[in-house]
């Protein structure tokens, strides 16, 4: 078991564009969550997917994320016109039927935007 | 919507010492799941504990922590901090027990441990 698997590790983009972060999940989780990591906001949920299906993305800043599961092996964040504010780790989580909501973390993408 | 707070952004200890890392929540509903989780430098976070009962001590790895609903706290606790224990920690609220209900996470508290 590989764990949950976030590619790329870093990421540098100038202002204005576009980032893609990729998460393949723990094999047979059925969910997937993406949160955003700041020294500021903490661990801040942004969106997930259940089977696939997108269930929340209450957290996703609406103009410019978006989020994406086209199977059940990865889930794709998408960060168009990046902006220095978008700076962050984000972070990829995948949890299994019966477990208590236990979070499977990546290790995360670290963004930076200069 | 849910909220959790952690009071403490910052803790360092001496080696040794007690540690209490302070958690309080806020849901509309009656039976909340509250979680910690450990981020040690350059690894994933990761469960350290959790629980869903009220008034029921829950342990691991040394730590130990109390669901208390009337005072909607979930403060986690040591007896002696180590300096292993040096990382970030984060507690977590979700509203239901199943896969694929999001959990609502505070702001973490970074604690340092020092000889």
């Amino acid at each position: 078991n590989a764990g949950v698997i976030q590619t790329p590790r870093h990421k540098v983009t100038g202002k204005g564009q576009e980032a893609t972060l990729w998460c393949e999940p723990i094999s047979g989780h059925s969910a997937v969550f993406w949160y955003r990591q700041t020294i500021v906001q903490g661990l801040e949920f942004l969106t997930y997917f259940r089977n696939q299906a997108p269930i929340d993305d209450s957290g996703m800043p609406k103009e410019r994320f978006s989020a994406q599961m086209p199977n059940q092996s990865h889930s794709t964040l998408k960060i168009q016109s990046t902006q220095p504010q978008d700076s962050a780790v984000y972070l990829c989580a995948s949890s299994l039927v019966g477990s208590q909501n236990t979070l499977y973390f990546g290790a995360g993408t670290r963004l930076s935007v200069l | 919507g849910d909220s959790v707070t952690q009071t403490e952004g910052l803790v360092t200890l001496t080696e040794g010492l007690p540690v209490m890392l302070n958690c309080t929540y806020q849901t509309i509903y009656s039976n909340p799941f509250l979680f910690w989780y450990v981020h040690y430098l350059n690894e994933s976070p990761r469960l350290l504990l959790k629980s869903s009962t009220d008034n029921k001590r829950t342990e691991h790895q040394g730590f130990h922590a109390t669901l208390h609903k009337s005072s909607s706290s979930f403060h986690l606790q040591k007896s002696s901090a180590q300096l292993s224990d040096s990382a970030l920690y984060y507690c977590a609220l979700s509203a239901y027990n199943n896969a694929g209900a999001k959990l609502t996470f505070g702001g973490g508290t970074r604690l340092t441990v020092r000889p």
